[in-house]
């Protein structure tokens, strides 16, 4: 099956400008994370979305950041301004998930890495 | 706040060398446990997970991860790493009936041939 697609792989812009990330998850994959990773850490969850209602977004700074999946497949991530520190990998993952009672596995894009100069 | 802890940031062994890295978690209810694996220029894939049964869990390339509830540990270990297995590894927890997702800030693993 294919895998987690996101784009563009690498971007680089200045600082106060604005970009936008795309995913698009596994066929029939009703979870979908975005997530931050900085150099030397872990990937911070900043939103994650049950089909296309948002079921946490508590670590997605929304003064500067916004997300959508409108038809409940793929997504789009939004940072508008920029800032130097939101120099990053961005990950996208999904998983089958129907339900909070139900576990299983996320699988993971390959990431966009954003410079911010 | 629920965090996960990955105590060694890099590690440096060689070939046939044992391996254990170390994760704990604070979180006092049940959770779900993921150790996750980034090979250089690949991205992150599944190495093995714990929802319940045996606490001893086998995942893929002979790596094995144990759950110790009473240390809200969850330690990866392989008997003899390969140069292959140079990678950086993910420790990840989920308390049961959340959809929250957290990971610890990995463990870069370097295997000298």
């Amino acid at each position: 099956e294919a895998g987690v697609a996101q784009s563009p792989r690498y971007k680089i812009i200045e600082k106060r400008q604005s970009v936008a990330f795309w995913c698009n998850p596994i066929s029939g994959h009703a979870t979908l994370y975005w997530y931050q990773q900085i150099l030397g850490q872990g990937p911070k969850l900043l939103i994650q979305f049950q089909n296309n209602g948002v079921v946490d977004d508590s670590q997605l700074p929304k003064d500067r950041f916004s997300a959508e999946r409108l038809k409940g497949v793929d997504s789009t991530l939004k940072i508008q301004p920029a800032k130097l520190e939101d120099s990053a990998v961005y990950l996208c993952a999904s998983s089958f998930r129907r339900t909070v009672a139900s576990t299983d596995t996320q699988y993971f894009g390959p990431g966009t890495r954003l410079t911010v100069l | 706040a629920q965090s996960v802890s990955q105590h060694n940031h890099h590690v440096i062994l060689s070939e046939a060398a044992s391996l254990e890295l170390g994760c704990n978690y604070s979180y006092g209810g049940t959770v779900n446990l993921f150790w996750y694996v980034q090979y250089p220029g690949q991205h992150l894939q599944l190495l093995l997970k714990y929802f319940s049964g045996d606490p001893l869990v086998k995942g893929i390339k002979g790596f094995e991860a144990e759950f110790i509830k009473s240390k809200f540990s969850f330690n990866l270990r392989k008997p003899s790493v390969q140069w292959s297995d140079t990678a950086e590894y993910f420790c990840a927890v989920t308390p049961s009936g959340t959809y929250k997702y957290i990971f610890g800030t990995g463990t870069r693993l370097k295997v000298l041939a």
